[in-house]
């Protein structure tokens, strides 16, 4: 079956911890995101990836880290999270442009 | 930069009413548009998308037209069920601009009640 894994679903954690939210995909999709999901301000783009190596910041990446060492994988990395990070944060995946395929969800909370 | 503003809800229906959500945007090129549901407790899935002026996208009774003299994609449904009462998002993609980034609208939450 054709999807997008994240995980964890549900993660609670205190300041300062680091932690990394894993995100693989199976179709073989060159471009992948990463999106946080706040009420009132829909979802933003975090970071993105064109292809193996290839990252870039999306409108709110300060906080996060990506890497894309492998075509199927691309983590979300928080070195030092905050409170203002609790939220919802989708991965997404799309053979470049059409078609995108969103995994589950991550609702992290930072205390 | 690119935009969606969509109406603002939450919108409340009761079965089997007509329903529909407002959707315009802002694009420096010729966007791909796209509806997006989010069913509680669960991600994003594609409803349906239109990848030029005039096309019709449409899928589970839904469908949005996209006019580009208008800048818009409304999304509509006939007669809708419990069922769909879910957040509905509007967003599009440029990628003829060379950006794949999906921009999204702030979302619309629709209850549809017995």
């Amino acid at each position: 079956e054709a999807q997008v894994t994240q995980n964890p679903r549900y993660l609670i954690t205190v300041t300062g911890k680091k932690l990394t939210v894993t995100c693989s995909q199976n179709m073989n999709h060159e471009y992948m995101s990463w999106y946080r999901q706040d009420p009132g301000l829909g979802l933003r783009q975090i970071y993105y990836s064109m292809n193996v190596e290839v990252t870039d910041k999306g409108d709110v990446p300060e906080g996060y880290k990506v890497s894309r060492k492998e075509k199927r994988n691309f983590p979300l990395i928080l070195e030092s999270p905050s409170p203002n990070q609790t939220s919802l944060y989708f991965c997404a995946s799309s053979p470049l442009g059409y078609g995108y395929t969103f995994g589950s969800g991550t609702r992290l909370t930072v205390v | 930069g690119n935009s969606v503003t969509q109406m603002e809800g939450p919108v409340t229906l009761s079965e089997e009413a007509f329903l529909t959500i407002n959707c315009t945007y802002t694009a420096t090129g010729y966007p791909s548009l796209f509806w997006y549901v989010q069913y509680p407790g669960e991600g994003l899935q594609l409803l349906l998308k239109a990848t030029k002026a005039d096309d019709k996208g449409s899928n589970k009774g839904f469908e949005a037209t996209y006019r580009k003299e208008t800048t818009s994609f409304h999304l509509e449904k006939g007669s809708v069920q419990v069922s769909d009462s879910a957040v509905y998002f509007c967003a599009l993609s440029d990628p003829g601009a060379g950006s794949y980034q999906l921009t999204f609208g702030k979302g619309t939450k629709l209850s549809v009640i017995p």
